[in-house]
């Protein structure tokens, strides 16, 4: 079946330091998202893309969809205490609901 | 404005024994997910339904798993009987459409603990 591959695993980074994390697919998607989960919580959409080549922002967070459209990219300038949480990428799969997630990248900023 | 509530957000039982989860999309959705989370797994998306109707079961693991939709309002996910293995997050999540991820909203979550 379809797979995310989400990278780094994890991320234990200094106040102020920008963070830059990955997903590749073997499949294309039509729509990549980025989600944040916090402890205890659901996850909680960040940012869309809907176009090959497409660069978004939200804030500090940065992401863009790959040419192939199988990889996607979220950065994040000048960590801050709160952006600490599991960060998810997911595909859409085709024009349906469904949503495949990256196994998520955790994120510890220290003060 | 109410989100996608849960219930419970706590549950522990010992194998063998049926458990119920329990979701209240938000009001106007008609599009409801049920989704697993495990360390091993990730986020799993397990069965979807549209206008009350289920559209893609194909992530239920087995037939010990069963979802209904009676209404728009609410929706199950039982599990029996129930595993140890079974233990995770489980999360009910509502949009408004259904191919519109990006309005994909997601509850706090049921922690399941199967001993």
């Amino acid at each position: 079946g379809q797979q995310l591959n989400q990278s780094p695993q994890s991320m234990f980074i200094q106040e102020g330091e920008d963070v830059s994390m990955n997903c590749t697919s073997s499949s294309i998607f039509n729509t990549w998202l980025w989600y944040k989960q916090d402890p205890g919580e659901g996850p909680v959409l960040l940012i869309a893309l809907y176009k090959a080549g497409e660069l978004t922002s939200n804030g500090r967070l940065t992401a863009q969809f790959g040419i192939t459209r199988k990889d996607s990219f979220l950065n994040i300038s000048a960590s801050i205490p709160s952006d600490v949480g599991i960060y998810f990428c997911a595909g859409q799969v085709g024009n349906t609901g469904k949503l495949i997630f990256g196994q998520g990248t955790t994120l510890q900023v220290k003060p | 404005d109410a989100g996608v509530i849960q219930s419970p957000r706590h549950e522990v039982t010992e194998m063998g024994q049926e458990v119920t989860l329990r979701c209240k999309p938000i009001s106007g959705h008609n599009s409801l997910f049920w989704y697993r989370q495990t360390m091993m797994r990730g986020l799993e998306l397990l069965i979807y339904f549209n206008n009350n109707v289920p559209i893609d079961d194909s992530g239920m693991p087995e037939d010990r798993f069963s979802a209904k939709m009676p209404n728009a309002s609410f929706s199950t996910l039982k599990i029996q009987p129930s595993e140890p293995r079974d233990s995770a997050v489980y999360f009910c999540a509502s949009s408004p459409r259904l191919a519109e991820p990006d309005t994909q909203y997601f509850g706090p979550g049921t922690r399941l603990t199967v001993l």
